[in-house]
């Protein structure tokens, strides 16, 4: 699976949007992008997926450039429950039965 | 939605003891689960893959005989930590694909918090 760089941390203020970048410039053709987010002392939660179109949930929206080298999730309306770890993680569907790898992610603090 | 649940949720034990923590995937079968752990500040590393009907596989530098891995049904994973020490405290997790799901997510545990005294 590619490797990602995220990083290391960002603020955002309540109410506003939170976008997070990831970078993934060795990506291969099918692979998809994950995000997963862990809150403190909880198992991680899928957030959103997408493979090379813009995508949109109840939770987040990804935008992936049109190379595919990037990402950002985007949080429209950030609340302090979004502080959590998130993870952008590189795999391909193929054997999905296959493992997460994560990296470092970013440690995103909502504040009020 | 999917669930996967962990038990316990917390154990505090002494050093030398051995402890079991169970995972299930409470709406859906799982032949593959995974075993991540987590120490504070870090990310997750996946420790072993669970499988169902045959041996579990390990990852490097993770002994097989200290952590014990048995994929019993379906819908259940035990790790159970041999003759825990202080070093093996550490924030555990279970994670089992939803394969052929809409979004080939994985479903996470809760995890579970390991204090060896």
């Amino acid at each position: 699976d590619a490797k990602t760089t995220q990083p290391t941390s960002m603020d955002c203020a309540e109410g506003r949007a939170a976008n997070l970048p990831c970078n993934h410039s060795t990506i291969s053709g099918n692979e998809y992008v994950y995000w997963y987010r862990q809150i403190h002392s909880q198992g991680p939660q899928y957030i959103i997926h997408g493979l090379k179109n813009n995508e949109t949930n109840e939770m987040a929206s990804l935008i992936i450039t049109e190379d595919r080298k990037s990402s950002t999730l985007i949080l429209p309306h950030a609340t302090l429950r979004d502080t959590a770890v998130y993870y952008c993680i590189v795999r391909s569907h193929s054997g999905s039965a296959r493992q997460l790898t994560f990296g470092s992610g970013t440690q995103l603090t909502v504040l009020p | 939605g999917a669930v996967v649940s962990q038990h316990p949720s917390r154990v505090i034990c002494k050093s030398g003891t051995s402890v079991k923590i169970e995972c299930r995937s409470l709406d859906f079968q799982a032949t593959t689960m995974f075993w991540y752990r987590q120490f504070p500040k870090q990310s997750l590393m996946l420790m072993a893959t669970s499988n169902e009907g045959s041996k579990a596989t390990y990852e490097q530098g993770v002994e097989k005989d200290k952590f014990l891995i048995n994929h019993a049904s379906l819908t259940l994973s035990t790790l159970t930590v041999a003759s825990a020490h202080p070093e093996d405290s550490s924030f555990y997790i279970c994670s089992a694909p939803r394969v052929g799901g809409p979004n080939n997510e994985q479903f996470f545990g809760p995890g579970t918090r390991l204090t060896v005294l």
